[in-house]
């Protein structure tokens, strides 16, 4: 099946840094890819949707200053928590859509990358 | 607007005992219906997804929903649950075409005891 890989799969950094997270397919091409943030015990809460090539598409409530993707190709996109706080920890998840697969809604999902701001 | 409920939080039942975990949607077109299993500081993994066609779907690691339409439900069932399947479990929801968001429920997480 199709596979879905994040790295790091978890970074502890200081307050004030930035941090980058890659999401990659890597059996498959992705123009859109989407980005979640999950709190303990909780949901997937969607932040952004990433389109190759062009601007990512933010949910509302979600500040695009501070969580900046890029998906600069068809089999990546990144995440940089910007000047990253302790209230940025949290579990980021990323998912894929096949290109090939466009008349289905399913998604591949990363492993997580778990950021911890001290 | 498109949402799922899942209205329990937790379930505790004993291995070898059946399960069933409820889900229930509102969309407004046809939807696409999945359930995905998250164990501990993982990603999420599908067990099973619904379009159209039998609306008993079968899945992996012998779990199988049921499509509901006038019930507006997808409950997810399991004979008989092994340790193993321990873990939170998300039902969502989505359009068939075009690149648009799933909905996720707030999940259920399942305790299996000896």
């Amino acid at each position: 099946g199709a596979v879905v890989s994040q790295h790091p799969s978890w970074v502890i950094c200081k307050s004030g840094t930035s941090v980058k997270i890659e999401c990659r397919s890597l059996d498959f091409q992705a123009t859109t890819m989407f980005w979640y943030r999950q709190f303990p015990k909780q949901s997937l809460m969607l932040m952004a949707t990433s389109n190759e090539g062009s601007k990512a598409t933010y949910e509302q409530g979600v500040e695009k200053d501070k969580f900046l993707i890029n998906h600069a190709s068809l089999t990546l996109s990144t995440l940089t928590v910007t000047s990253a706080h302790p209230e940025d920890s949290s579990f980021y998840i990323c998912s894929a859509r096949d290109k090939a697969v466009t008349n289905t809604g399913e998604l591949f999902f990363g492993e997580g990358s778990r950021l911890t701001v001290l | 607007a498109q949402s799922v409920t899942q209205p329990d939080i937790h379930i505790t039942v004993s291995e070898g005992a059946s399960l069933e975990l409820r889900c229930n949607y509102s969309y407004g077109a046809t939807p696409y219906l999945f359930w995905y299993v998250q164990s501990p500081g993982q990603g999420l993994q599908l067990l099973l997804k619904y379009f159209s066609g039998d609306t008993l779907v079968q899945g992996i690691k012998g779990f199988e929903a049921e499509f509901k339409r006038s019930q507006s439900s997808f409950n997810l069932r399991k004979p008989s649950v092994h340790w193993s399947d321990a873990a939170e479990y998300f039902c969502a929801v989505g359009p068939y075409f075009g690149n648009e968001k799933l909905t996720f429920g707030t999940g259920t997480r399942l305790t299996i005891i000896p």
